[in-house]
């Protein structure tokens, strides 16, 4: 079985500032990892993911994540965000199940 | 390109009542899935289609839920009798196959209220 724990359910952060979405998984077989963003009323949208290779991947809209495989993590991090960025944030894993398994989400929210 | 269309985007029904959703996945897309998204959830998968085929329906509550994909494209979700529980977003997404490395394109979902 596997399974995604986003720890922190909102994150608030001021625009131009960093931010880091926490996401961990647990799996007992290799794993591929994704970021999707979902703005209101809309539904989900890629923003990167981990397949093999280089463990620091980037995405689109400036994000990035790093893949740590003695952590099991795969945090989300954008160096400057804006206001535009406010969504829902949410880490996903495939693996031994055969299918992509969510975490709860982080609601990012950009305030100026 | 098109993306994932899916009607109607808001649904209000009482309960008992039936209720459809449809899909229709991005054009040469085999694979098509079906997600439940509760309040403040991850979406969480329902079924997966196999072009015509449904490969993995084990989340599927089949006492009140069916689903059909005939000819490989579009789908549709049925829930009869409908519960004051099924109150969710329903996702709809397709990839180019079911490799577990493909990018899954989801639509914008249906928004259920059982009243």
């Amino acid at each position: 079985a596997q399974s995604v724990t986003q720890l922190d359910s909102q994150v608030p952060v001021f625009e131009e500032a960093p931010v880091e979405l926490r996401c961990n998984y647990s799996s007992s077989v290799s794993v591929y990892l994704f970021w999707y963003v979902q703005y209101p009323n809309q539904g989900l949208q890629l923003l990167l993911k981990y397949l093999s290779g280089s463990t620091l991947v980037k995405g689109i809209n400036g994000f990035e994540a790093e893949f740590n495989k003695s952590q099991t993590s795969f945090h989300l991090r954008k160096p400057s965000v804006h206001i535009s960025d406010t969504a829902e944030y949410f880490c996903a894993v495939t693996g031994g199940g055969n299918k992509l398994t969510f975490g709860t989400g982080t609601q990012l929210k950009v305030e100026l | 390109e098109a993306g994932v269309v899916q009607s109607p985007r808001y649904k209000i029904i009482e309960k008992k009542q039936p209720v459809a959703f449809w899909c229709n996945p991005i054009s040469g897309h085999n694979t098509l899935y079906w997600y439940l998204q509760n309040l403040g959830q991850g979406p969480e998968l329902l079924i997966r289609y196999e072009n015509e085929e449904a490969v993995d329906d084990s989340q599927l509550p089949k006492d009140r839920f069916s689903a059909e994909r005939l000819k490989g494209v579009d789908s549709t979700l049925k829930i009869q009798p409908a519960e004051l529980g099924d109150s969710a977003v329903y996702l709809c997404a397709s990839s180019l196959d079911g490799g577990l490395h493909n990018e899954q394109f989801f639509g914008p979902g249906t928004r259920l209220t059982v009243l």
